[in-house]
């Protein structure tokens, strides 16, 4: 297995649900960030939480980080089609550069 | 504010060529990651490099790849005598710092080897 590995691989849900992934890892980490892909695009940074903090908010979406299970959980509320992407988690365990996982494909149906 | 540039977007090589892609950092940013993205797949790191250094280069095919970050121009990622298993989106990406914070990215480049 990989640092950071989200779960699900892919999930489907209707707008207006609430949509969560979770990332596992397996070494002590000094942050973990989770980052949207549009097809096609280059990814673009959703929020940071650093290994002191349990939980962080951004608009709709709320990060929980548990260094004990070494796994964080990305929920999104309230979807929209908008949000279909895809999402990863990178952790900075390796030192100087961050490690991504395989990602989430999130499709959210109108 | 421009972004993170990379160019070409795509590249088309047949195997044997050599492919050049280019990423511009921000403005202010000195520090440069190139990743590789195979299809459905996560990014895997491939090189880190700050203006005319090389910091970590651990993801690195160990032949026909280099890439280089010079004092003035764009960072290059070079792949000698391309093979079908290169092609792949290449994504770079900056920071102004070497503290691993938030990593801003380009809209990468797309290598196809016929």
């Amino acid at each position: 297995s990989q640092q950071g590995e989200e779960d699900p691989q892919a999930l489907s849900i209707q707008e207006g649900e609430n949509a969560t992934m979770n990332c596992s890892y397996k070494t002590s980490i000094n942050n973990l960030q989770w980052y949207r892909q549009n097809s096609g695009r280059g990814l673009v940074h959703l929020i940071l939480i650093r290994s002191n903090e349990r939980e962080k908010h951004s608009g709709r979406l709320r990060v929980t980080l548990d260094t004990s299970k070494k796994s964080s959980s990305l929920l999104i509320t309230a979807s929209r089609a908008a949000d279909t992407a895809s999402y990863f988690c990178a952790t900075d365990a390796s030192g100087s550069r961050l490690t991504f996982g395989e990602g989430t494909q999130l499709t959210v149906n109108p | 504010n421009a972004g993170v540039m990379q160019n070409p977007r795509h590249l088309v090589r047949r195997r044997g060529q050599e492919a050049r892609l280019r990423c511009s950092p921000m403005k202010g940013h000195s520090h440069v990651y190139w990743y590789r993205q195979l299809p459905e797949e996560g990014l895997k790191f491939m090189v880190y490099l700050q203006k005319e250094n090389i910091i970590d280069e651990s993801g690195m095919p160990k032949e026909r790849f280099s890439a280089e970050f010079p004092k003035e121009g764009p960072s290059i990622l070079r792949i000698q005598q391309v093979v079908r298993g290169d092609s792949a989106a290449y994504f770079c990406a900056s920071s102004p710092t070497s503290y691993t914070g938030e990593l801003f990215f380009g809209e990468g480049s797309r290598l196809t080897v016929l």
